[in-house]
């Protein structure tokens, strides 16, 4: 089974630029997640989608992120204009549903902002 | 919300040797417990998880260990091996809110 694919891998940007992440969570997960790791630190949920919706975006910075999962599977996060506190892991995980399922991660998105 | 410590910060230990990474948590209401293992350029991967209902879980040579009483669970990996390195993270949550709160993770350096 294939795992969740997330790209690019690497990113780096000068602040103020904007730039956009790519998620294709596991076949047949109707919930997704995406976090932010900051180096030394644990992923902090960002967003939460069950199928096309948002379940949790209550930590999302909302003036400079964003995100969309149109047809309830791969989804999109971006970040504009991007800061230098934004400098990052983004993760993308999905499961199966909403409550108590078992997350999976994709390997991340490392981003630089300059 | 709730906060989420993990103890110590790196911890290195020689093939063969146990190793022992606690966490504590703050809200009591909290019943559900993963570890998740973290390896360099890789996403977060469930390694075992707890559920309040019960005191102890194993798994091969992973097991993790809940006190609901004094709020702390700990991950005890035992025969440690070189693969064993990467970086532990543990978590916490109300089972049914899928909201984890994560710790900031433990380095483990498994010494050949």
């Amino acid at each position: 089974e294939a795992g969740v694919a997330q790209s690019p891998r690497y990113k780096i940007i000068e602040k103020r630029q904007s730039v956009a992440f790519w998620c294709n969570p596991i076949s047949g997960h109707a919930t997704l997640y995406w976090y932010q790791q900051i180096l030394g630190q644990g992923p902090k949920l960002l967003i939460q989608f069950q199928n096309n919706g948002v379940v949790d975006d209550s930590q999302l910075p909302k003036d400079r992120f964003s995100a969309e999962r149109l047809k309830g599977v791969d989804s999109t996060l971006k970040i504009q204009p991007a800061k230098l506190e934004d400098s990052a892991v983004y993760l993308c995980a999905s499961s199966v549903g909403p409550s108590g399922d078992t997350q999976y991660f994709g390997p991340g998105t490392r981003l630089t902002v300059l | 919300g709730e906060n989420v410590e993990q103890h110590p910060s790196t911890l290195s230990v020689q093939e063969g040797d146990s190793a022992v990474i606690k966490c504590t948590y703050s809200d009591s209401a909290s019943n559900y417990f993963p570890w998740y293992k973290q390896e360099l350029g890789k996403g977060p991967q469930l390694i075992i998880d707890i559920r309040s209902n019960v005191g102890e879980k194993k798994d091969q040579r992973i097991a993790v260990t809940l006190n609901k009483t004094a709020k702390h669970f700990s991950l005890h990996i035992t025969e440690t091996q070189p693969e064993d390195s990467a970086v532990y993270f543990c978590a916490a949550t109300l089972y049914g809110n899928n909201r984890l709160a994560f710790g900031k993770g433990n380095q483990v350096v498994v010494i050949p």
